[in-house]
């Protein structure tokens, strides 16, 4: 099975900043990545599908990019309402693998 | 508007057994891929189970293998998973969520509230 590696773990950024979460598959996944935003007592929230496509309703201060094993979204400008764990998901006709997930807080 | 409702979560010994359910609305068990997703208390999502639309291609995670079933009634629009052997490790919140791909590198995704498994003495 594809294992997903997430890091950081876990960030503190300032209010502005711009902020970058790695995601590597243990194997080649092509283009078949999600990325996902989880708030406290919430499901987890679509953002990004296809490796880079933003979902419908995403602010544009958030972008991905990747194929293959290694891939990054990045906030652009960090707002207050981006506190979340973030994860990455491949999703290569095998089973679903998620990220250990990386939190992001205000500084 | 579509719904994912998980009931059947409680209180379990190590070793003990539990079935919990999700009832569907507003699209078919039929037509969709369904999944298990767990998370444990203050830790990250792990994949457990999927089930085609013809309910002839089931595949788990590694850990769980060999000891959680997935099924659906299609009838009743609702996906089962039966834990068995279960380890104080499967404690979490048990979601079950779909996810339509409409190409162009669009998808929706759907997940319910879930349904909380603990496995203590």
């Amino acid at each position: 099975d594809i294992q997903m590696t997430q890091s950081p773990s876990s960030l503190s950024a300032s209010v502005g900043d711009r902020v970058t979460i790695t995601c590597r598959a243990s194997q080649a996944i092509g283009g078949y990545l999600t990325w996902y935003q989880q708030k406290p007592g919430k499901t987890p929230k679509l953002l990004i599908y296809a490796a880079s496509t933003l979902q419908s309703g995403v602010p544009s201060r958030f972008s991905a990019s990747g194929s293959g094993t290694d891939f990054t979204l990045t906030i652009s400008s960090l707002q207050p309402e981006d506190v979340a764990t973030y994860y990455c998901q491949g999703y290569n006709g095998a089973p679903w693998a998620f990220g250990q997930g990386t939190r992001v807080e205000i500084k | 508007e579509v719904q994912l409702v998980e009931s059947g979560g409680g209180l379990v010994q190590p070793g003990g057994s539990l079935r919990v359910s999700c009832v569907v609305s507003g699209l078919s068990v039929s037509t969709e891929w369904m999944h298990w997703v767990r998370q444990a208390p203050g830790e990250g999502l792990v994949w457990v189970a999927r089930i085609s639309p013809d309910g002839k291609r089931i595949t788990y995670g590694e850990v769980v293998k060999g000891r959680f079933t997935i099924s659906k009634d299609d009838a009743d629009n609702t996906v089962h998973l039966e834990m068995n052997s279960l380890r104080v490790e499967d404690t979490g919140v048990y979601h079950c969520t779909t996810r339509r791909d409409y190409g162009s590198g669009k998808a929706v995704d759907f997940w319910g509230q879930g349904t909380m498994v603990t496995v203590s003495s």
